[in-house]
């Protein structure tokens, strides 16, 4: 299986701070990199999907990049809704697997 | 709007069996492969079955092959996850998920998914 290695496990921001998530695969990939938002009692989120692509409805703060095998999710200036745990998943090799998750918490 | 609803969860204990339901609605259900997903306590997200659109390939995590059965009624538009021989390990959040495409192939994503059913196995 793929090992995805997800970094920080969790960060304290404060409302407008740029945050950086980030994500090692342990092989390439190709693109096929997803991001999820999670909140407690809610259904989980897709924000980017294909590694950098925009999943409609979701503010334009939220970006991802790749570079070979690490791949990145920034929220460029954080909102008070933006607190939640975030997971990354790679879905270029059976089975899928998601990364550890990273908790946003308030500073 | 897509809409999905899971329901069946409850505490079991550890050898019992327990049925999960997803209703879909607000698209072609037969259209598009779906999954279950779980978050267990302290734990991240584990994808735990598949089903393209057909039903005719299903794919499982070895954490539960042998153990649980993934179907689809496309008449009905229900998913069902069937889990016997549960495990105390076992205990998580369970979604249901929409995949990006009919069969689950490579670049494939989860959108929409459901608020969930728990699922607790206890003695």
């Amino acid at each position: 299986d793929i090992q995805m290695t997800q970094s920080p496990s969790s960060l304290s921001a404060s409302v407008g701070d740029r945050v950086t998530i980030t994500c090692r695969t342990s092989q390439s990939i190709s693109s096929f990199l997803n991001w999820y938002q999670v909140k407690p009692g809610k259904a989980p989120k897709l924000l980017i999907y294909d590694a950098a692509r925009l999943q409609s409805g979701v503010p334009s703060r939220f970006s991802g990049a790749e570079s070979g095998t690490d791949f990145s999710l920034t929220i460029s200036s954080l909102q008070p809704e933006d607190f939640a745990t975030y997971y990354c998943q790679q879905t270029d090799s059976a089975p899928w697997t998601f990364g550890q998750g990273t908790r946003v918490e308030i500073k | 709007e897509v809409h999905l609803l899971e329901s069946g969860g409850g505490m079991a204990q550890p050898g019992g069996s327990l049925r999960l339901s997803c209703a879909a609605s607000g698209f072609p259900f037969s259209s598009y492969a779906m999954s279950w997903v779980r978050l267990a306590p302290g734990k991240g997200l584990e994808w735990v079955a598949g089903i393209s659109g057909t039903g005719h390939n299903v794919y499982y995590a070895e954490s539960v092959k042998g153990r649980f059965t993934l179907s689809r009624d496309s008449s009905k538009d229900m998913l069902f996850l069937q889990m016997n021989n549960l495990r105390v390990e076992d205990t998580a959040m369970y979604y249901c998920a929409q995949d990006a495409a009919e069969n689950i192939i490579p670049g494939d994503w989860f959108h929409p998914w459901g608020q969930g059913t728990q699922v607790t196995v206890s003695s």
